[in-house]
């Protein structure tokens, strides 16, 4: 059965503290994603990866960094978290070859609290 | 203008009938269309693809791609209560190797 496993489902942390967020996927999908979804705005697109050491900003990369390490991990750090930044934040991986980059995967999610 | 829109809903059926899901999007060079339904509290998972003009049915969901009006719709027969979820729109903006998400549609199918 193929998995998406995110590290932590319910994080809260304070205003200026770094912020790790840990996915990883069994899949050898070469794709990786992170969006966070908010009530009335959807699914937005933060950073995406479609190789090791490859990233590439999405529509909202402000405030986010990434690092891909390894083919199976994908990880999202928030440098300094701001109230703005509490949200759901979703993984997800596909394979590269297009039309099946859209077949997305995602892991279960983790809601971030900021106060 | 978003790059993918839906009706936000709520959209209610009574159980049996068919309920109809539209999304439209603005980039040309997509190329691949997709349906994720996302029960709530649940993450999203893919019900339907399309990739070419016209109809594909899967069980009671029909996908619908109209590439040169940039429409796309979801057809479900026979709803249950089951299916009521939100249903979110995706497309692969090729050029980008993107998947853009709509905000969703809220169906909820009443016994």
């Amino acid at each position: 059965d193929v998995k998406v496993t995110q590290s932590s489902r319910y994080l809260v942390k304070r205003t200026g503290e770094k912020v790790f967020l840990e996915c990883v996927q069994d899949m050898d999908h070469e794709n990786m994603f992170w969006y966070r979804q908010d009530p009335g705005l959807g699914l937005r697109l933060i950073y995406f990866s479609y190789d090791v050491k490859m990233k590439e900003k999405g529509d909202i990369p402000e405030g986010y960094s990434v690092s891909r390490e390894k083919k199976e991990r994908f990880s999202l750090i928030l440098e300094s978290a701001s109230t703005n930044q509490t949200s759901m934040y979703l993984c997800a991986s596909s394979l590269l070859a297009a039309p099946n980059t859209g077949e997305l995967f995602f892991g279960e999610g983790s809601r971030l609290t900021v106060l | 203008q978003k790059e993918v829109e839906q009706n936000s809903g709520p959209l209610s059926v009574p159980e049996g009938a068919i309920a109809s899901l539209n999304c439209t999007y603005s980039d040309r060079g997509s190329q691949s269309f997709f349906w994720y339904r996302q029960y709530s509290g649940k993450s999203p998972e893919l019900i339907m693809f399309i990739y070419s003009n016209g109809d594909k049915e899967d069980g009671r969901f029909t996908a619908q791609l109209n590439k040169a009006s940039q429409y796309v719709s979801l057809l479900i027969r026979d709803s249950q209560p089951s299916d009521s979820a939100t249903y979110l729109c995706a497309v692969n903006q090729t050029s980008y190797d993107k998947v853009i998400f709509g905000p969703g549609t809220s169906l909820s199918v009443i016994p």
